[in-house]
């Protein structure tokens, strides 16, 4: 089956702009977490989105924001970029109904850089 | 707050050599723990999971994790590493209470395996 997909793949902002990234998960999960990677802070979880409905928040400020559909596919913002944003941002996909058992599968992220 | 800590940051070791990565975290209740690899290139991907049962949980490629309670530690193992083993280490928590996407990662491990 067709894994978890991310686009665009890379992306390159400046200060001050906005951005949107897009996941599509796998077929049949209802389940899409987000998390921020980078080299300092390693891997952070941003929120999850379980049909259409936002179920966890990590501590990322309100810049951060994010929403899912009705076929499951998320999309996450970032406005008003800052250089700290800088990062790999993944998502992972699950069918979200197991309590926490469930396994995450992961896409191959979106590099993005601010200048 | 939950916090998962990987004792070592790099690991170098040559082919044939065992492996022992040591993963501990912070939280009284029941938790539901994972072992992660990012391969040079690859996606985020499973190596094994335990929720509860035998403490020694078996994964793919020849893997395996021991889960002791009285020290909040889930120690991942591997008689004979190769080459093909170079990648980074992630243990990762979830608590099954709520939170049910929420992976709360440690740092990493970077093993290097010198053939």
């Amino acid at each position: 089956k067709a894994g978890v997909t991310q686009t665009p793949r890379y992306l390159i902002k400046t200060r001050g702009q906005q951005v949107t990234l897009s996941c599509s998960p796998i077929s049949g999960h209802r389940s899409v977490s987000w998390y921020q990677q980078t080299p300092g802070q390693g891997l952070q979880f941003l929120f999850e989105y379980f049909s259409e409905t936002q179920r966890n928040k990590g501590n990322f400020p309100g810049r951060f924001s994010g929403r899912q559909f009705s076929n499951s596919r998320s999309e996450m913002n970032v406005s008003t970029l800052e250089l700290g944003d800088s990062a790999l941002y993944l998502c992972a996909s699950s069918f979200g109904t197991s309590g926490g058992r469930d396994e995450q599968f992961f896409g191959p992220g979106t590099r993005l850089t601010v200048l | 707050a939950q916090s998962v800590s990987q004792h070592n940051h790099h690991v170098i070791l040559s082919e044939a050599a065992s492996l022992e990565l040591g993963c501990n975290y912070s939280y009284g209740g029941t938790v539901n723990l994972f072992w992660y690899v990012q391969y040079p290139g690859q996606h985020l991907q499973l190596l094994l999971k335990y929720f509860s049962g035998d403490p020694l949980v078996k994964g793919i490629k020849g893997f395996e994790a021991e889960f002791i309670k009285s020290k909040f530690s889930f120690n991942l193992r591997k008689p004979s590493v190769q080459w093909s083993d170079t990648a980074e280490y992630f243990c990762a928590v979830i608590t099954p209470s709520s939170n049910t996407g929420k992976l709360i990662f440690g740092q990493g491990t970077t093993l290097q395996v010198k053939p």
